[in-house]
């Protein structure tokens, strides 16, 4: 069964900062790899996704991920923060076949002080 | 481009009764996917419906089942419902069975008391 470790469950920061939100999975096989976020008082929108290729990918608002497979990691990174950018950050897994649908962590709550 | 719909945004429901929840996925959109956030509990998937057939489920009991229409629309039904069905229902929908990209839905507001 696959699994999800995101290993900061709330995190604060000053605007300007940069950020590293740490994402581990645990599955054998091909996997598609997605960051959703969540701000206040809205639903989940995709941010990025890996599905192939560069491991490296960009998303939407300025954010990026690199996919380590050695590392069964997916690491979501901004340089530079803004107090936009405060909301609850979701990493998911999911199987090639898509068969089982997203294993998802348990979220960090990023909160940037102005 | 319209995004996932989901209906009804609030439900009370009394331990025991049955409720339908549904869906309406992106245009396009052959696949839907159902989840369940419960407080503490985090994400889950529940069920995954492409091309009109149930094709897998999470790790949940029978009386959480559905189907999907032949627009794609879907329903998921809960019956004798538990108070720990209390949770957010997320539908997702993605362009085809691959799952690549799944768009959430705000979500139906279970409350079951």
């Amino acid at each position: 069964a696959q699994s999800v470790s995101q290993h900061n469950h709330h995190v604060i920061l000053s605007e300007a900062a940069s950020l590293e939100l740490g994402c581990n999975y645990s599955y054998g096989g091909t996997v598609n790899l997605f960051w959703y976020v969540q701000y206040p008082g809205q639903h989940l929108q995709l941010l990025l996704k890996y599905f192939s290729g560069d491991p490296l990918v960009k998303g939407i608002k300025g954010f990026e991920a690199e996919f380590i497979k050695s590392k069964f990691s997916f690491n979501l990174r901004k340089p530079s923060v803004q107090w936009s950018d405060t909301a609850e950050y979701f990493c998911a897994v999911g199987s090639g076949g898509g068969a089982d649908g997203l294993t998802f962590g348990k979220g960090t709550h990023l909160i940037i002080q102005p | 481009e319209a995004g996932v719909t989901q209906s009804p945004t609030h439900l009370i429901k009394t331990r025991g009764q049955q409720v339908t929840l549904r869906c309406s996925p992106i245009s396009g959109h052959t696949s839907v996917y159902w989840y369940q956030q419960a407080l503490g509990l985090g994400l889950q998937f529940l069920l995954w419906y492409d091309e009109g057939e149930e094709r897998n489920r999470g790790n949940f009991p029978p009386r959480f089942s559905g189907r999907q229409f032949p627009n794609y629309s879907s329903e998921l039904n809960v019956n004798a419902l538990e108070l720990e069905d209390s949770a957010l229902y997320l539908c997702a929908s993605s362009r085809d069975w691959t799952g690549r990209g799944q768009y959430f839905g705000p979500g139906t507001r279970l409350t079951v008391t």
